[in-house]
């Protein structure tokens, strides 16, 4: 069975250090992979896609990136973290070519940026 | 553009009430998908059902049931009995088959159900 996991589950940093979230994927191969945020008290943001290794796309402009260096892997990083960085972030899979096919999301990391 | 509205931000309910949350969505496209995912206090997405723009059938699975309407853009659902256990964000989504192969879904922006015992 296909599982997904995302760490750490919080973080708290300053403003101005970076940032790395990881997410990986056990199960499946090249799955389509996302990032999304979920600011407090709002719906969920798509921030980053990924079909492929080193395939990313972004859909926000913003002072995070993403990588995806292996084909279960993806990376959400920031050189330097803002205040509005703060929120819930998540990775999701889903299989590739399936567009249509439900999203399997991870626990989820929350961010705290003061 | 393809959007998803829940306008319903909170709704609290006393335990054994039946509620109904509401979605509308927009999308020029004449096949997408629909979905709903709750986000219990544990914060993880869980994947509740998917719905085709062709098929209009109304589903139910327990105590939980949706109504598809295309005539109105709207895809509800209705929580029967409801329970405490049932407190949670819930979340609408829609999916373009234009999208392609990139999956983005598209969220609404959550209701918050808080079931009182």
């Amino acid at each position: 069975s296909q599982t997904i996991h995302q760490w750490p589950a919080t973080l708290v940093q300053p403003v101005g250090s970076p940032l790395s979230l990881e997410c990986t994927v056990e199960g499946t191969s090249n799955p389509n992979l996302y990032w999304y945020r979920q600011a407090a008290g709002r719906g969920l943001q798509l921030l980053f896609y990924s079909v492929g290794i080193g395939q990313i796309s972004s859909e926000v402009p913003q002072n995070l990136s993403a990588s995806r260096p292996q084909d279960r892997q993806f990376i959400l990083s920031s050189k330097k973290l803002l205040l509005s960085d703060s929120g819930f972030y998540l990775c999701a899979w889903t299989r590739t070519g399936q567009y249509n096919e439900k999203l399997f999301f991870g626990s989820g990391t929350q961010l705290s940026v003061l | 553009a393809q959007k998803v509205t829940q306008a319903q931000t909170e709704i609290s309910v006393v335990e054994k009430e039946d509620v109904t949350l509401d979605c509308v969505y927009e999308t020029r496209d004449t096949t997408y998908y629909l979905f709903w995912y709750k986000q219990p206090p544990s914060g993880e997405l869980v994947f509740l059902i998917r719905r085709n723009s062709f098929d209009e059938q109304n589903e139910i699975s327990g105590r939980y049931s949706w109504n598809f309407q295309k005539s109105t853009s709207s895809f509800n659902f209705t929580i029967t009995a409801s329970q405490v256990v049932d407190s949670a964000v819930y979340f609408c989504a829609l999916i373009e088959h234009g999208s392609g192969n990139t999956g983005k879904l598209i969220f609404g922006q959550g209701t918050t159900l808080q079931v009182k015992p």
